[in-house]
């Protein structure tokens, strides 16, 4: 069965350090992938987008991420985070050859410190 | 214009009641999902409706689950006779169409059955 795994549940961060946050896949086939966020007190909302093209994607608010087919991964990156960016984060991918579900990971709760 | 809304925010529910949660789409929208978002869980899905009609039960969890949608618009999951363990989450998303991928959430209906 397909799976995500976010490996980090909960990350600290300080202002101004930069963020990488780990997701990885199990399926060889082609892939959409996506990273949605949920702020406090709101709504999950995409944050960026992979569905074909440059493996580089980027997103709102300074967000970006890269698709590196041969490790499954989907890694989301920032260079310099800010107390706005506290929030949970969620991998989800799609088969494409499957079906329209999305298969969500764990999600990781980011803090970052004023 | 206006996002996915779901009715009540919070309900609080007696073990053994049923529970009715309620999801209004985006306009437009056909495809609607409803997922399942316990602590600590990434998101678990339910079922999928494309139109009216639910190509995919496959996620809901026991025969105490149940979920239509008329009009091609709002949508209604029920739960007959609640268990503690209903208790989570529950999340609503609609989509342009099956195959977009691109889901918009609501603000989800917090269960707690006691």
């Amino acid at each position: 069965a397909q799976s995500v795994s976010q490996h980090n549940h909960h990350v600290i961060l300080s202002e101004a350090a930069s963020l990488e946050l780990g997701c990885n896949y199990s399926y060889g086939g082609t892939v959409n992938l996506f990273w949605y966020v949920q702020y406090p007190g709101q709504h999950l909302q995409l944050l960026l987008k992979y569905f074909s093209g440059d493996p580089l994607v980027k997103g709102i608010k300074g967000f970006e991420a890269e698709f590196i087919k041969s490790k499954f991964s989907f890694n989301l990156r920032k260079p310099s985070v800010q107390w706005s960016d506290t929030a949970e984060y969620f991998c989800a991918v799609n088969a494409v050859d499957s079906n329209y579900q999305l298969i969500w990971g764990a999600g990781t709760k980011l803090i970052i410190k004023p | 214009g206006a996002g996915v809304s779901q009715s009540p925010s919070n309900k609080v529910t007696e073990k053994g009641k049923d529970v009715e949660l309620r999801c209004d789409p985006i306009s437009g929208h056909t495809a609607l999902y409803w997922y399942r978002q316990s602590l600590g869980q990434g998101l678990e899905f339910l079922i999928y409706f494309q139109g009216n009609s639910a190509p995919d039960k496959s996620g809901l969890p026991s025969d105490r689950f149940s979920a239509e949608r008329t009009g091609g618009s709002v949508s209604t999951l029920t739960i007959q006779r609640t268990q503690q363990e209903d208790s989570a989450v529950y999340l609503c998303a609609s989509s342009l169409w099956e195959l977009s991928y691109e889901q918009y959430f609501g603000p989800g209906t917090r269960l707690t059955v006691t």
